[in-house]
């Protein structure tokens, strides 16, 4: 069974950094692209980041670039999202999601306030 | 960037309607479209991708197309489990953006 869990979210303040997780299980974690969406409370889905299957490249909505790194440990089949110079509009539910979007984590939340 | 205009942004059916949601590109996307279903408190789901292809598991009675820029989701028949928000997504061009959802709820 396909499964994408996150953790690292919590409460931070404004210009913190955070680090979030989402390790995979039940595929070839290896072999698939992965993305980042948040979706900020009541508001809909925005696409932040993506990395290549082999990390070979990375793409980042322009809200965060410069302030998040998406990276990956395909020996832990783990995915990573570093964010520093956090800010309140930054406040989300954060998922990861595989390749063309066939699963996505539960979500983890992150909240930017001080 | 690619703005992805869906529409409308809130619809209210009875359950046996058929039911069309639509977004429109602003640039040529080709077929890079997928529909996502979000319901409370859960995750996203996709439910069409390539704009026409059903994904795994998601019930017969959604379909997606396309006519030129527009591409659509359609339920034929309504049920009270498709009560929802319904994404769309282009993905041929980074940043990969979606529309800006319709919440479906039942009259």
């Amino acid at each position: 069974e396909v499964q994408l869990v996150e953790s690292g979210g919590g409460l931070v303040q404004p210009g913190s950094s955070l680090k979030l997780s989402c390790v995979a299980s039940g595929f070839t974690f290896s072999s698939y692209n992965m993305h980042w969406i948040r979706q900020a409370p009541k508001k809909g889905l925005e696409w932040i980041a993506l990395i290549y299957y082999d990390s070979s490249n990375k793409y980042y909505a322009d809200s965060v670039k410069g302030r998040f790194t998406i990276s990956r440990d395909n020996s832990k089949n783990t995915l990573y999202l570093e964010m520093n110079s956090l800010r309140s509009e930054d406040t989300a539910m954060y998922y990861c999601a595989r390749g063309k979007g066939d699963y996505w984590g539960q979500g983890v939340m992150v909240t930017v306030s001080s | 960037d690619i703005q992805m205009t869906q529409s409308p942004s809130s619809m209210s059916a009875s359950l046996g309607d058929r039911v069309t949601i639509t977004c429109r590109a602003s640039q040529d996307i080709g077929n890079y479209l997928s529909w996502f279903q979000q319901k409370p408190g859960k995750s996203p789901r996709r439910m069409i991708y390539g704009a026409t292809n059903l994904a795994a598991g998601v019930p017969s009675r959604f379909s997606g197309s396309r006519s030129g820029s527009d591409y659509s989701l359609t339920i034929s028949s309504l049920e009270s489990e498709d009560m929802a928000i319904y994404y769309c997504l282009q993905s041929i061009q980074y940043p990969y953006t979606f529309g800006a959802g319709t919440k479906l709820e039942l009259k």
